[in-house]
Order: C-alpha cells, then sequence, then structure tokens
C-alpha cells in the first residue's frame, strides 16, 4: 500500500463548487504539505502543517483553506473554486528529526479541473 | 523574480549521454538543495540532497552546488532510457522548500 494517498485521483468540477482533496499518510509523520503544479510555474506551496494543532499559511494561500483532523490527515479545500484553480495538486509529508534535513514524499497527486 | 530558476527543456539525448541540469536561486540563505525526478502521472520523488556547497555523488548522478554563483547542477552519467522524467531542483532553509519549474528529459534507445 501506499505510503501517502490522496483522493480523488481525478475531479472535474464547474466554478462556484466547494471543492476538498483529502491526503492520508501511513508514514507516521508530524508535517505535512499541499502543493500545487502547474506548466511553467512548477510546485508552489499553499499551506502547511508541522502538527496538528499547527497550520502555516504557503506561497499562494489564497482561494484554499485546510484542516488538520489527524496526525495522519490533512485535508485541502476549495470553497469556491475558480477556472484558474485547475492544476495538479500534491499532498507530501515529512518527518520533524532533528537532522536539519527532512525528505518530502510526494502523494501520487490530484488532476482538478474548473470549468 | 523567482526564488529559483530552472530551464524547463524539453531535453531529448542519446543513450549513453552525459546530461547536465542546471538550476540558478536569488536567495543567500537557502542550505539544502535537492534533486527530484517525476515520472508522468506520479508525485516527484527525491533523487539527492545537499548541503551547502559541494559535490555529492550517488551512482550515475552527481549533484554541485557553487553558493559563490547561486547555481545547482545535476550530471546524469550513461543516461538510460528509465531516466526519462522531468527533473525538479528544490532548496530552502529547512522549514520550507522552493522548488523550479522541472527540465524534462527524455533519453532515446
Amino acid at each position: 500500500d501506499a505510503d501517502v494517498t490522496q483522493t480523488p485521483r481525478n475531479r472535474i468540477t464547474k466554478t462556484g463548487k466547494r471543492i476538498m482533496l483529502e491526503c492520508s499518510q501511513t508514514k507516521g509523520h508530524d508535517r505535512m504539505y499541499w502543493y500545487r503544479q502547474d506548466p511553467g510555474l512548477g510546485l508552489r506551496l499553499i499551506y502547511y502543517s508541522f502538527d496538528v494543532k499547527d497550520i502555516n499559511k504557503g506561497e499562494i494561500s489564497d482561494g484554499y483553506s485546510v484542516s488538520r483532523q489527524a496526525q495522519a490527515k490533512f485535508s485541502l479545500s476549495l470553497e469556491s473554486a475558480i477556472p484558474n484553480q485547475t492544476a495538479l495538486y500534491f499532498c507530501a509529508t515529512s518527518d520533524s528529526g532533528t537532522s536539519g534535513f527532512n525528505e518530502q514524499f510526494f502523494g501520487p497527486g490530484t488532476r482538478l479541473t474548473v470549468l | 523574480q523567482k526564488e529559483v530558476e530552472q530551464d524547463p527543456g524539453p531535453l531529448s539525448v542519446p543513450e549513453g549521454a552525459i546530461v547536465s541540469l542546471n538550476c540558478t536561486y536569488s536567495n543567500s540563505a537557502f542550505q539544502y538543495f535537492m534533486w527530484y525526478r517525476q515520472y508522468s502521472r506520479k508525485g516527484p520523488e527525491l533523487l539527492m540532497y545537499t548541503y551547502s556547497s559541494g559535490n555529492k555523488e550517488d551512482g550515475r548522478f552527481t549533484a554541485q552546488v557553487d553558493k559563490s554563483s547561486k547555481y545547482i547542477s545535476l550530471f546524469i552519467r550513461d543516461s538510460q532510457p528509465s531516466d526519462s522524467a522531468t527533473y525538479l531542483c528544490a532548496m530552502g532553509t529547512g522549514n520550507q522548500f522552493y522548488f523550479g519549474t522541472g527540465t524534462s528529459l527524455t533519453v532515446i534507445p
């Protein structure tokens, strides 16, 4: 079984709809992240969470909200989807070790299309 | 100005060629430098990381960091068709990483 899972894998929705993307992990990591990937723009950080009670905005948080329901679950919501939120969304996790570098492990991605 | 700049390619090389992938960055505070590989319809996977300046070698892959020039490179020796993927550079201070746009590489048998 995959260590980081994302649901749904593909979603087509209409402008103005509320959408939730979910992420679960079995790696036991404290830290979880949401990124979006766009052609020509690369991966950009939306939100990150270092533990259940810690939520931080990333580079492009406007139009998004998140919820850390448990250590293993981190969901991303688009309250009112708009076409320029069409993108590939990735969840990632990392440990909170003291070595200085904590590798991020990515899920398989969710392809979201907003019409 | 973007934090990280990466030539998107695409890059197409014959099998066995040496491949050079590069990124530049603007933030001198960055300490960790990473290369991720992303196959089509998959999430990125860490290939290598380097702390501060210097070189790191892992099999056919060599990562170089030149902090004075704010320039990082990934070299792939004896490239194989299985190396065909998008390669993303990433860098940061430890808590937050910034990614390049990715370079698409195709190795032709």
